[in-house]
């Protein structure tokens, strides 16, 4: 069953505003991962936060986790037409579990110039 | 430094046909590997997944299978394409130890 859910599924804004997409899961997690994928490309690993850590930030990009409500957001500041892409959430197991990610179904971010 | 191969790109074949997708991983030895399929505008499904040769585990009852018959080479394989087969296939690995994914470019299967 889909761990990760993305909201929202779609979101257009112009360049330079802020981009926020958030994500919401189920189940204990060890971490949360978010990736992008440019059109038909495969996806590539943005940034992770641990289950012990409440906010990362990697350059434009912002993390928060609330493991209390299960969700994380994932904010992009001052955004540019290059970050047009699906950003997808991924909830990385505990220890003890299989070593497998669960990919959420992701945001289609549209960046207008 | 580590890379992830995928081939063919893209793919059309007749229902019916056999299929195999080859992905192979360089710079790093005991990787996990998985294969994924993604539907047009859609999520990732996790097919399968290995943590060693010949280890496979199936995470969707289907007509595809997977097979690792080398550390660093994963294969996925039908006998016989269904329509339903179509879309955008990605392997990915993960070292030993790690938590992040590395994907490959995809292959992209019509199936007619």
């Amino acid at each position: 069953s889909q761990q990760g859910e993305e909201d929202p599924q779609a979101l257009s804004i112009q360049e330079g505003e802020n981009a926020t997409m958030n994500c919401s899961y189920k189940t204990s997690i060890n971490n949360l991962q978010w990736y992008r994928q440019n059109s038909g490309r495969g996806l590539v690993h943005l940034i992770l936060i641990r289950s012990n850590e409440r906010e990362k930030h990697s350059g434009r990009l912002r993390v928060t986790l609330d493991t209390s409500k299960k969700s994380s957001s994932l904010l992009i500041t001052a955004s540019r037409a290059a970050d047009t892409a699906s950003y997808f959430c991924a909830t990385g197991p505990l220890p003890q579990g299989a070593q497998k990610l669960v990919f959420g179904q992701g945001t289609r971010l549209t960046i207008n110039p | 430094s580590q890379t992830i191969h995928q081939w063919p790109a893209t793919l059309v074949q007749p229902v019916g046909s056999p299929l195999s997708l080859e992905c192979t991983v360089e710079g790093t030895s005991n990787p996990n590997l998985y294969w994924y399929r993604q539907a047009a505008g859609r999520g990732l499904q996790l097919l399968f997944y290995s943590v060693g040769i010949g280890q496979i585990s199936s995470e969707v009852p289907q007509n595809l299978s997977a097979s690792r018959p080398q550390d660093r080479q994963f294969i996925l394989s039908s006998k016989k394409l269904l329509l339903s087969d179509s879309g955008f296939y990605l392997c990915a690995y993960k070292k030993g130890g790690g938590e992040t994914q590395y994907f490959g470019p995809g292959t992209r299967l019509l199936v007619l």
